[in-house]
């Protein structure tokens, strides 16, 4: 089966920028999305497709995947940016979703 | 915009049944995919499986054997059935819709703990 990494933890100074890869095999040729979750909250998206910031979610927020690993990123990081960040692809071979293993940004 | 809204028991008594129905509003239910998620306490996300109204489903490998989502158009609402629980089947649940195999997630209903105790 399909399995996307993650580092567990990633720690950031504020206003500092926040890098989180996400690989998995052939990354590149999939759509990555990315979901913030904090604390006792649902999930939200805040990268499709790669690289599109729905409405609503700060140009500070970025996505990039050219290749392994898809990463995001989080420029001018805010206290308020600490979360879970996950990364997601549909995997066609297997019509499954998968998630990644999930990355814990402190700000330091 | 879609909302959805998960209902069902809290609590499930190891190797019964977990039953929890997701009411959806603001879209026809022939239209996505209805998909569950998981979050066991303290760890990752986990994509359970998911139907289509047509009856078509795909599920985790790892829970197949044990799990089914159906989609009930008369009710406008999907459920999860999950057999044999213990407690590693312990977690929030959510439901969630997606457009297509490739698209994401585009919201998230508010999930519903479900505990699996004696």
């Amino acid at each position: 089966s399909y399995v996307l990494t993650q580092p567990p933890s990633v720690s950031v100074a504020p206003g500092q920028t926040a890098r989180i890869p996400c690989e998995g095999n052939n990354i590149g040729s999939k759509n990555v999305h990315w979901y913030q979750q904090k604390p006792g909250q649902a999930p939200i998206l805040v990268i499709r497709y790669d690289r599109d910031r729905p409405s609503g979610i700060p140009e500070r927020f970025s996505g990039s995947n050219s290749g392994n690993p898809a990463t995001l990123t989080i420029s001018r990081v805010e206290v308020g940016d600490e979360a879970d960040y996950y990364c997601q692809v549909w995997d066609r071979d297997s019509d499954n979703y998968v998630f990644g293993t999930g990355t814990q940004v402190t700000v330091l | 915009q879609v909302q959805l809204q998960v209902s069902g028991p809290g609590l499930v008594k190891p190797s019964e049944t977990l039953s929890l129905t997701c009411a959806v509003s603001g879209v026809s239910i022939d239209t996505y995919s209805w998909n569950w998620i998981r979050q066991p306490p303290g760890k990752g996300l986990e994509w359970i499986g998911y139907s289509y109204y047509s009856g078509y489903a795909k599920y985790k490998p790892s829970l197949k054997s044990r799990v089914t989502i159906s989609v009930d158009t008369s009710k406008n609402h999907f459920v999860l059935k999950l057999r044999s629980v213990t407690a590693a089947d312990t977690a929030m649940y959510y439901c969630v819709s997606i457009k297509e195999g490739r698209s994401s997630i585009e919201s998230w209903g508010q999930g519903t703990l479900v505990t699996v105790s004696s």
